[in-house]
């Protein structure tokens, strides 16, 4: 069964950028038909959608992060990446990767357990 | 705020049936599917319905999802302790280009 396994910094200075990866095993992430996603939520707080990257390469983001953030696919590896660029505070969350479907916007499935990252210095 | 609307906290005892209500616009729900996460405490997200109304393989029955216009909701019946979790609804907004999350409920099972 496919699974996905983030990694990355958990510590992580504001105005720096964050990198985290997530490793996908069980399958190919070059298969056709989906996505691979980026959800955030912050400590006590709800999901936020980050964007996603479909096996070709283009990537949908959200509005209100997309001049911060670059999602990007390593077919070599079988794993994606995030990066997210001058981060605050505001940041400060745990980050999940999630496959996605592709026609089927909003269905995550799976998950990946998810790692906390903290901004601060 | 988020863009979907949940109450933020549902309750009930052992056995009996709970509604989680999620409302939005005709530019989300109104026009794209409803997909509903279960998150157990500690634990990541996981998919509960898809497309609406369809249960993935390994969701019990008791679990059902509807839609109707703008709003849509998430049924438990028979409700029992191990259900005690945060409930997510998700769909996709035009207008904003993106997925957007309901604020979650958390369920108490008394």
């Amino acid at each position: 069964q496919l699974q996905l396994q983030e990694s990355g910094s958990g510590l992580v200075k504001p105005s720096q950028t964050l990198s985290l990866t997530c490793a996908v095993s069980g399958g190919s992430i070059s298969s056709g038909g989906y996505s691979w996603s980026w959800i955030r939520q912050p400590p006590g707080k709800g999901l936020e959608w980050i964007g996603y990257i479909y096996h070709s390469g283009s990537t949908y983001y959200n509005p209100s992060l997309k001049s911060r953030v670059t999602i990007s696919v390593d077919r070599s590896k079988n794993q994606f990446s995030l990066k997210l660029s001058s981060v605050t505070a505001a940041d400060t969350a745990v980050y999940y990767c999630a496959r996605g479907l592709t026609g089927r916007k909003g269905r995550f499935d799976p998950w990946g357990q998810g790692t906390l990252v903290t901004v601060s210095s | 705020q988020s863009v979907l609307t949940q109450p933020p906290s549902a309750s009930g005892t052992p056995g009996q049936r709970v509604t989680i209500s999620c409302s939005g616009s005709s530019s989300n729900i109104g026009s794209n599917y409803v997909y509903w996460y279960q998150q157990l405490p500690g634990t990541a997200p996981k998919l509960l319905i898809y497309s609406n109304n369809q249960r993935p393989s390994g969701v019990p029955d008791r679990f059902s999802g509807s839609k109707s216009g703008t709003s849509a909701s998430l049924a438990i019946s028979g409700l029992r302790s191990e259900d005690e979790a945060d409930y997510y609804c998700a769909a996709w907004d035009d207008s904003l280009s993106g997925v957007v999350f309901g604020g979650g409920t958390k369920l108490t099972v008394l």
